[in-house]
């Protein structure tokens, strides 16, 4: 299996600044026939389900703000939120499809 | 647009099986794969195994040999059976669809999700 480990495992960011969340996985999730990284992101809020944020580790779900944004290749992605509104205190997760399918271990993000 | 709800008791006995249903509407449950993710209580995600609408199936191999995935087309329903459970099998229990690019056959994120159903395990 990818094994998947996010950093760090909580932040507390104030609003309006930058959120930075890493996510490395154990072996590259970039395939060559494709030249695309199998690796996305959601948001999950309490007591609800994860909410699709990017995918391919840069393309921008629709409906999602250009707040977020996606980067990285091979083994290791950012999930960056550049002006934080309180609206994004949730837990993030990265997720590789690459393999199988497996999540990092979650990134508490909560409001300073 | 596709909307997923699952149901299905909310407590079940150690040693039993825990059966669950996801009710697809909106769409067609023809030509995707479907998955079924589980969360513990504030734990991560895990993926448990998927099926597509043709009946083929793919698992966790950390728990293929207890778990089951069926499809009812005609009632636009996936269902999930695992048996044996223990007190580690609580969790919230997710259905979703995955993104499938047909041309190139690869089976990709999740989306949407449902919105999850609680099974605790507890006598």
């Amino acid at each position: 299996d990818i094994v998947m480990t996010q950093s760090p495992d909580s932040l507390a960011v104030s609003l309006g600044e930058r959120a930075t969340i890493n996510c490395k996985s154990s072996q590259s999730v970039l395939y060559t026939a494709n030249s695309k990284n199998h690796l996305a992101w959601y948001q999950q809020k309490p007591g609800q389900s994860p909410k699709l944020l990017i995918y391919w580790a840069s393309t921008r779900e629709s409906g999602v703000p250009d707040r977020f944004s996606g980067s990285g290749s091979g083994t290791d992605f950012t999930l960056t939120i550049s002006s934080l509104q309180a609206e994004d205190a949730a837990v993030y997760y990265c997720h590789q499809y690459y393999d199988s399918w497996t999540f990092g271990q979650g990134t508490k993000l909560e409001i300073k | 647009q596709v909307q997923l709800q699952e149901s299905g008791p909310g407590l079940v006995k150690p040693s039993e099986t825990l059966s669950l249903t996801c009710s697809v509407s909106g769409g067609s449950i023809s030509s995707y794969y479907w998955s079924w993710i589980r969360q513990p209580p504030g734990k991560g995600l895990e993926w448990i195994g998927y099926i597509y609408y043709s009946r083929s199936t793919k698992y966790n191999p950390s728990l293929k040999s207890r778990v089951t995935m069926s499809i009812d087309s005609s009632k636009n329903q996936l269902s999930l059976k695992l048996t044996s459970v223990t007190a580690a099998d609580t969790a919230v229990y997710y259905c979703a669809r995955h993104h499938y690019d047909i041309l190139t056959g690869q089976i990709n994120w999740f989306d949407p999700w449902g919105q999850g159903t609680l099974v605790t395990v507890s006598s």
